[in-house]
């Protein structure tokens, strides 16, 4: 069946250093979306990415998707304290069905 | 907007015994789907509901849970018996329909069996 990495596991960054987190699937993706889960919080919604090579903005967050449709990247630049929690990627391939993958736990020291 | 509506928050069992989790999804969201989080792990989708017929329901431990959306609006997601290893915390949450909508997740029920 369809896997859904992402890696790094874990990251922790001091106040105002970039982050970046990459969401890799085994097989060519419809499209991605994007969560955030605050600890102890239930995930909220970023963004979603359709075409290859899509690149959206977010005042800091900056996410692509990759030519071959099959990874993506959620990248923070000049992380805040704010930006704490685990973001997860969703993927679909042709079907409506969504695949969370493993999400990537952000710690901001201050 | 009145956002995913679950209830209860929290709920402590001893295995073998029965629990229900309900869920009000939002005005007008044709798609509900629960889904399964385990601590430290992503989402796992249990069952999807479009109206109140199943889209995919995959996953779902068929021995033990069950799901039911009835008249298309709110849903009950049953489990019987409980096992030690269904503590998690199960999500709710609901799209305009299936077809790549944002999904909006309520604040989930956390279940621990002791």
């Amino acid at each position: 069946g369809q896997q859904v990495m992402q890696i790094p596991q874990y990251q922790h960054v001091q106040e105002g250093e970039d982050f970046t987190t990459y969401c890799n699937s085994s097989t060519t993706l419809s499209n991605i979306q994007w969560y955030k889960q605050r600890p102890g919080g239930h995930p909220v919604f970023l963004i979603q990415l359709v075409k290859s090579g899509e690149v959206k903005k977010q005042k800091r967050l900056t996410f692509q998707f990759g030519e071959a449709k099959k990874n993506s990247s959620l990248h923070i630049t000049a992380t805040q304290t704010t930006d704490v929690g685990t973001y997860f990627c969703a993927v679909t391939s042709g079907t409506y069905k969504y695949i969370f993958g493993t999400g990537t736990r952000l710690k901001v020291l201050a | 907007e009145a956002g995913v509506a679950q209830s209860p928050r929290y709920k402590i069992i001893e295995k073998r015994q029965s629990v229900a989790f309900w869920c009000n999804p939002i005005s007008g969201h044709a798609t509900l789907y629960w889904y399964q989080q385990i601590l430290g792990q992503g989402p796992k989708l249990l069952i999807q509901f479009q109206n109140n017929g199943v889209v995919d329901d995959s996953q779902l431990p068929k021995d033990r849970f069950s799901a039911e959306r009835l008249k298309g609006v709110d849903s009950t997601l049953k489990i019987q018996p409980a096992k030690l290893e269904d503590s998690a915390v199960y999500l709710c949450a609901s799209s305009l329909d299936a077809s790549g909508n944002i999904q909006y997740f309520g604040a989930g029920t956390r279940l621990s069996v002791l």
